[in-house]
């Protein structure tokens, strides 16, 4: 299958203090990248869209201003969390989609704590 | 309004002990059925992909079946390390977003 990865995998960050992720698709071009956030025992809730050289698109009730998602590129896609909360604590995941396929490949995910 | 409702929540099992977890949707239309294993901290692992009543996947000891309003995974002599979160996600016609839901929790037991 095809291969996602993230970084950091891990990341401690005082609240007020803004921390970017990355998310690279190592062996496919991804035309369409995803962000999804986990909390404790829960499951995946869909962020935002994005497709690459286009503005993200985002879902009902996550803030575009707080979350900024950008595409530079067929194997890039960063997501900074701006003025960090305690509350933004999470466990943030992308997933890549590329060509004519509708499998969606996840990467390992980044733990975000904030402190 | 779209749902994907697994069960069940939790499933343990003794290593050997074949068993299913259901996976119910209602939506507009469908474009796939999604079935993913996920590890404790980890991202989702992709396992099969379902795209119309009656298809059927298998991977090893997994075997995915669809039908017009749910999908089965079937494990058969699940070993422990079959230990994990099994997800199911559907992806609605015209759209290319998946949605989750909740999840099996499932424990092999030696």
């Amino acid at each position: 299958g095809a291969v996602v990865s993230q970084h950091p995998s891990r990341v401690i960050c005082k609240s007020g203090t803004s921390v970017k992720i990355e998310c690279r698709s190592l062996d496919f071009q991804a035309t369409t990248m995803f962000w999804y956030r986990q909390f404790p025992k829960q499951s995946l809730m869909l962020m935002a869209t994005s497709n690459e050289g286009s503005k993200a698109t985002y879902e009902q009730g996550v803030e575009k201003d707080k979350f900024l998602i950008n595409h530079a590129s067929l194997t890039l896609s960063t997501l900074t969390v701006t003025s960090a909360h305690p509350e933004d604590s999470s466990f943030y995941i992308c997933s890549g989609v590329g060509g004519s396929s509708y499998e969606q490949y996840f990467g390992p995910g980044t733990r975000l704590t904030v402190t | 309004e779209d749902q994907v409702t697994q069960s069940p929540e939790a499933l343990r099992l003794q290593e050997g002990e074949s068993s299913s977890l259901n996976c119910s949707y209602t939506v507009s239309g469908l474009r796939g059925l999604f079935w993913y294993r996920q590890d404790p901290g980890k991202g989702p692992e992709f396992l099969f992909t379902l795209y119309s009543a009656g298809e059927e996947k298998e991977k090893e000891r997994l075997k995915a079946t669809l039908t017009k309003k749910e999908s089965f995974l079937h494990i058969t002599a699940p070993k422990p390390e079959d230990s994990a979160t099994y997800l199911c996600a559907v992806q609605v016609t015209g759209a290319n977003n998946l949605f989750f839901g909740t999840g099996t929790r499932l424990t092999v037991i030696p």
